[in-house]
Formats: structure tokens, C-alpha cells, sequence
């Protein structure tokens, strides 16, 4: 694809609920992040990934909090029992290195999650 | 550790009016920096980025920033502002040697007729 994708874009759910979110980065790019985006704050790091590296989880607020990347693309983050200060964006990105971040991050749309 | 500080959560400008939005970093190395713009509905997009080449940034869409050592600050630019400029407007900084990024709080920009 031309661009990173998300999906849903949007998902509703209720507390203590499961959510899973997914992205699918540009072809070959080798890194992946993901980001937490509440209202009024700026883009909160949650866990990267690069090629079969273990990944870098030091962003993830919780242990109801985990990501996957299944064959060094698609990426799936999951959610646990789903609490209301849950609701955010989350934004996925990917880029063709980290390159001791200078590797430029394409990001996609979002998934714009709402618990009740 | 690195942070970024985004000076003025809402900036309004006048169409043709110059746009200043303000980035403070921290560093304990030499950074790089970034501004990313998103659009309402979109994902974000990288309008520049500093790697330690040279201090004055250019841009897409007429953006340009300066990177000031002496101030710890990455200033985005643009001479005259456009109604398609309104977005908002994040400032990242990384380090060569990790893998985060870190964004600021972003800036609102409202370009008004």
C-alpha cells in the first residue's frame, strides 16, 4: 500500500472489554511504533518494534497493555479490560530504519478508541 | 533524556501574516529534531527535520526552522500564512543512539481570513 494503515478507525467499547488494534506498515519498513494520543497531550510512546529485535516496551503504561508483530509487518496492539482513561488516539507508525533515529516515521490515520 | 516543550497550545494568524510556532528541547546530546503537522482527520506528517547538517531547516509548504544550540530551540517559520496551513503542529526530538521519539504537546494553528 501507499501508506500506513489502521484499522478500525474508529471503536467503541465498554469497560473491561478487549480491544485489539491493528496496523499495517509501509512495505519493508523494518521499524514500527506506537503511540497514544490523548486530548490536549502531545504523542505518548508506547512500544516499538525493529526487524526480529525484542522489542522495546518501556512506553506501555500497563500490563493490560501488549503488541505483537506477526512476520515483521502486521502489528497488533491489545488491549485488556478497557478502562475509560483508555480513550485515545492511537497512532501507528514505520519507517525504513531506526537508524539512531534519524529514520523518518510515516504515520497512519489513527484508530480513534472510545470506552464507556 | 530528551523532552520538547511547544510554547502556546493555540496560535492564530492572519492569512499572509508570518507563522511563528515556538519548540524548546532537552537534550543531553546532540539531538535531532522534527516538526510533524497533522490535518484534521489525518495522520501526521513530517513537514522537516534537523540531523546536525545545516542550522536553517527547509521544508515542505513554505516551512522552514532554525536550530539554535545556544537556545535549545527549533522554531518553525513561514513568511505568509495560508488558510490550508491550519493544523496541528508537533515538535519531535530524537538522539542518534535510541529509538524514541518525543513529541510535544502540539500547537493549533488557526489561520483566519
Amino acid at each position: 500500500g501507499a501508506g500506513v494503515s489502521q484499522s478500525p478507525s474508529n471503536k467503541v467499547t465498554e469497560k473491561g472489554k478487549d480491544v485489539e488494534l491493528r496496523c499495517d506498515p509501509i512495505s519493508g519498513h523494518t521499524a514500527l511504533y506506537w503511540y497514544r494520543q490523548s486530548l490536549g497531550q502531545g504523542l505518548e510512546f508506547l512500544i516499538y518494534f525493529q526487524g526480529n529485535s525484542a522489542p522495546d516496551k518501556s512506553g506501555l503504561p500497563s500490563d493490560r497493555f501488549s503488541a505483537e508483530r506477526t512476520g515483521g509487518s502486521v502489528s497488533t496492539l491489545t488491549i485488556q479490560r478497557t478502562q475509560q482513561e483508555d480513550s485515545a488516539v492511537y497512532l501507528c507508525a514505520s519507517s525504513l530504519t531506526s537508524s539512531g533515529g534519524v529514520g523518518t516515521q510515516y504515520f497512519g490515520p489513527g484508530t480513534r478508541l472510545t470506552v464507556l | 533524556a530528551q523532552s520538547v516543550t511547544q510554547l502556546g497550545s493555540h496560535v492564530s494568524v492572519s492569512e499572509g501574516a508570518l507563522v511563528l510556532l515556538r519548540c524548546n528541547y532537552s537534550s543531553s546530546v546532540p539531538p535531532y529534531l522534527f516538526w510533524y503537522v497533522q490535518y484534521p482527520n489525518q495522520g501526521l506528517q513530517l513537514l522537516l527535520k534537523y540531523t546536525s547538517a545545516a542550522t536553517l531547516v527547509k521544508g515542505i509548504n513554505g516551512f522552514e526552522a532554525d536550530f539554535k544550540k545556544s537556545e535549545t530551540s527549533f522554531h518553525l517559520t513561514k513568511p505568509s500564512a495560508h488558510m490550508s496551513d491550519a493544523a496541528e503542529y508537533f515538535c519531535a526530538v530524537s538522539v542518534p543512539t535510541g529509538n524514541q521519539f518525543y513529541f510535544g504537546t502540539g500547537t493549533s494553528l488557526t489561520v483566519i481570513p
